[in-house]
């Protein structure tokens, strides 16, 4: 079976300030792991996803996210947060093959940024 | 582009009506699924489908149901709605053969049930 943890339900940053958001998983396969990022009243967007390349991934909007087998975690992170990124973002794992079954979302982490 | 399309935005419905989530999509996916979102709980899977005419449960299925007649659309069905499934509910699909690997998602059909 899969699961996925988001340590925090929300995050609050200052604008022009390192962003974090934390995700641990559980797996008994070699997962795939994605960021989901929905604005509000928006469609759910991928932000990146893990597929068993290379483990630091970079994605769009000047996010990444470091997979740590050992940690069992696939953190979020970004240098310099923007008022647009505001935001709810899901860490989510493939039930299996890749996606096939399909994907088990963590609970979400609301993003606040402060002017 | 995928185009993931969902048949309403909105719904309003009462307790113990049939309804029927409309859901197409544009890139011959073999591999099409139903979530619901819920604050606080995120998605969760409700049902699956292979291929036409196939489905599997997901976490949730009690108190849905699935067709697939043809590959392109897959529709989700409550069989007597209740209260306790109002929510957003969102259409995905997925290509099996390539290593792209990602879900497409709908715009998401947010339901009320009264």
């Amino acid at each position: 079976a899969q699961s996925v943890t988001q340590l925090d339900s929300h995050v609050s940053v200052s604008e022009g300030t390192p962003v974090l958001l934390r995700c641990n998983y559980s797996s008994s396969y070699s997962p795939s792991l994605f960021w989901y990022v929905q604005h509000p009243n928006k469609g759910l967007q991928l932000l990146l996803k893990y597929t068993s390349a290379a483990t630091l991934v970079k994605g769009i909007n000047g996010f990444e996210a470091e997979f740590k087998k050992s940690e069992t975690s696939f953190h979020l992170t970004k240098p310099s947060a923007h008022m647009s990124d505001a935001a709810e973002y899901f860490c989510v794992v493939s039930r299996a093959g890749g996606g096939a079954d399909g994907l088990t979302f963590g609970k979400g982490t609301h993003l606040i940024i402060q002017p | 582009d995928v185009k993931v399309t969902q048949s309403s935005r909105y719904l309003v419905k009462r307790t113990g009506e049939k309804v029927f989530l409309e859901c197409v999509q544009d890139m011959d996916h073999e591999n099409m699924f139903w979530y619901r979102q819920d604050p606080g709980l995120g998605l969760r899977l409700i049902y699956f489908s292979y291929d036409v005419k196939m489905k599997e449960k997901g976490d949730i299925p009690e108190g849905y149901s699935v067709s697939r007649e043809k590959k392109e659309r897959f529709s989700l069905i409550l069989e007597s709605a209740s209260t306790n499934q109002t929510s957003m509910y969102l259409c995905a699909s997925w290509e099996a053969r390539s290593s792209y690997n990602e879900q497409f998602f709908g715009p998401g059909t947010r339901l009320t049930v009264l």
